[in-house]
This record gives C-alpha cells, structure tokens and sequence, in this order.
C-alpha cells in the first residue's frame, strides 16, 4: 500500500521560516493535504489540495507538491504554531486514505 | 457552522463490539462523506472508514473485517461499530467531514473533538 514519510521532528526559531516535507512515490500526481494539532485538541485542516487554505487559515501556511515531495511551508513562525503536523492523500489504487506518521513542530 | 460530536461508551471489554455515534449539528449530513478517524495516546493518525449518506462505504483494508458504519439521515447521525476489539483499538475516535473530489482527492474539515475509548476487562 501507499506509504508517506514525515521526519518526526522540525525545529524552527520564531519569525522563520518552516518547512515539513511528506515523501511519497510520485506524490507530484496525488493531491495532498495537512492537518495541525496541537496539543490535547482534535486535528485541524491547513492546507487542501496541495497548496489551498481553508477560510481562517493565515496566509503564512502554504503548500506545494511536486516529484516524490510534498511540503507545508510556514513563514514567520510564531510560538503558537508549535503542534504535530500530519500530511494526507487518498490512495486510489487501493481506495482509502493514507497519513502520513507526522512531525512535530517546535518552535525554540 | 458544521459541528461534530462523538458519543458512546469510554470503555469496552476485550471482545466486545465498539459502538460510537456522531452527530452532526448546525448542517445536514447529507450529500456528504463521513470518516471515522483514530488515534492510539502518543501516536499518528488511522483512517478506519467513510460513508455517504446514500450507504455506501469504503473501509481501511486494515480493519474492513471488523468495521460496520452506518448513517441515519433523519437523526443526523453517522455510526461506528468496530468488532472483537483487543487493546490494540484503545485510541481517541474522530468522525469528520470528508470532501471528496472523486476520484482522486479526499480531505477532512471539520472534525469533531474526539472521544477516548480504551479496552480493558
């Protein structure tokens, strides 16, 4: 079945930029999606579709997919950004949906 | 706006069937795909499976063996049943609304806030 790799881990100093990549075979040809969580709270969607974000979702969270490598890109990280992020597709070929194992931001 | 809230039991006894309710306030679950989501405490996320409101449903491969769900439209309810549970199903549940853009693209927003159902004797 369909696999995405995530590092477990992605440090970043306020006001710079982050960026959590989701490997997967030829990812480039699926559509992916990022969910933040924080601490004690449910999942909350990012970014869809590659690179759209929901209403409410600051501009600072973007999103782009290309070859083998997804990546959520976060400018000017702020202190309440620091959460678990998690990316997601929908394996057609076996129809259902994959995560993949997620990274957690810390914001130093 | 759309909320979601998960009920049921907060523990079930190894063996028994999982049973969990979602219901779906502030817009009709209809039309729509709902996903039953989990998480085991301290780790990453499991789709366990989807329904439209029409019936039809796809499962994680993973678990199709032991997943039921099912929809009540006149309630606005979606349901999980979740078979001969073992310590390995203790994790907090989500449901969610899935967007599909058929056939390739599937995303959740929004979710509900998750319940804990731990098995144990």
């Amino acid at each position: 079945s369909y696999v995405l790799t995530q590092p477990p881990s992605v440090s970043v100093a306020p006001g710079q930029t982050a960026r959590i990549t989701c490997g997967g075979n030829n990812i480039g040809s699926k559509s992916v999606h990022w969910y933040q969580q924080r601490p004690g709270q449910a999942p909350v969607l990012v970014v869809y579709d590659d690179s759209d974000r929901p209403s409410g979702i600051p501009e600072r969270f973007s999103g782009s997919n290309s070859g083998n490598t997804a990546t959520l890109t976060i400018s000017r990280v702020e202190a309440g950004d620091e959460a678990d992020y998690y990316c997601q597709v929908w394996d057609s070929s076996s129809d259902h949906v994959v995560f993949g194992g997620g990274t957690k931001l810390t914001v130093l | 706006q759309v909320q979601l809230q998960e009920s049921g039991p907060g523990l079930v006894k190894p063996s028994e069937t999982l049973s969990l309710t979602c219901t779906v306030s502030g817009g009709s679950i209809s039309s729509y795909y709902w996903s039953w989501i989990r998480q085991p405490a301290g780790k990453g996320l499991e789709w366990i499976g989807r329904i439209y409101t029409s019936g039809s449903t796809n499962y994680n491969p993973s678990l199709k063996s032991r997943v039921t769900m099912s929809v009540d439209t006149s309630k606005n309810q979606v349901s999980l049943k979740l078979s001969s549970v073992t310590a390995a199903d203790t994790a907090v549940y989500y449901c969610a609304r899935d967007i599909v853009v058929v056939p390739v693209a599937s995303w959740f927003d929004p979710w509900g806030q998750g319940t804990l159902v731990t098995v144990s004797s």
